[in-house]
């Protein structure tokens, strides 16, 4: 039974990094095709893809955040992490990790985890 | 404002059937594959369709996606026999060749009078 689980702070100031770590079960980002990707919403508004990584270490980032963002992988703890600097309230969202089916198609979702941003 | 345009909000009474379309472009659904998803209140959303028109395993045949119009450039997802429990926000999903993103829809709420 595939699931991912998302873990890390609730609440960060203007300006800090984010750091969320997505843990995986039931499958691994060692397996060749697998991929593994980030998706936010902002209270109230629309899905946001972030970032996606490969079982080869690949990696995608949406470019309008690519300068702040960084996703990585540990294939011995079977975690994605994913790092956001210099984080505004603008940013403030529940962030999804999420296991690639195919093509842009994420068949399993992470619980979310809601990220405040306020000093 | 969202690279696929979804409209809204939709509604239709219990036993209907709705659609909800997806209009992109050329450098987006006109070459990709679409996915769609359905999600409730305070929820992970969750995949209803993919590539298209294809329904992952325990995802009732009530609902169907279509890719059609010129060029291809627009989804649809269909849900016949609506009940109540369908009362959701749906979104469209693909890849954009040229922006080289995910991109997703802005998101339909159905309601289901």
């Amino acid at each position: 039974q595939i699931t991912l689980k998302e873990s890390g702070p609730t609440l960060v100031k203007p300006t800090q990094t984010l750091t969320l770590t997505c843990t995986l079960s039931g499958f691994s980002l060692s397996t060749g095709g697998v991929g593994v990707g980030w998706i936010r919403q902002p209270p109230g508004k629309a899905l946001e893809w972030l970032a996606l990584i490969f079982w080869d270490d690949d990696k995608r980032y949406s470019p309008s955040l690519e300068s702040r963002l960084t996703i990585t992988k540990d294939t011995s703890k079977n975690q994605v992490v994913l790092t956001m600097t210099n984080m505004d309230p603008v940013d403030t969202a529940t962030y999804y990790c999420a296991h690639r089916l195919s093509a842009q198609n994420y068949d399993y979702w992470g619980q979310g985890t809601l990220v405040t941003v306020s000093s | 404002q969202s690279v696929l345009t979804q409209p809204p909000s939709v509604s239709a009474a219990p036993g209907q059937k709705v659609t909800i379309s997806c209009s992109g472009s050329s450098s987006n659904i006109g070459n990709n594959y679409v996915s769609w998803y359905q999600q409730f209140p305070g929820t992970a959303p969750k995949l209803l369709i993919y590539d298209n028109n294809k329904r992952p395993s325990g995802i009732p045949d009530r609902f169907s996606g279509t890719k059609s119009g010129t060029s291809a450039t627009s989804a649809t997802l269909g849900i016949t026999g609506l009940q109540t429990g369908d009362e959701a926000d749906y979104y469209c999903g693909t890849w954009d060749n040229i922006l080289n993103t995910g991109v997703f829809g802005g998101g339909t709420k159905l309601t289901v009078l």
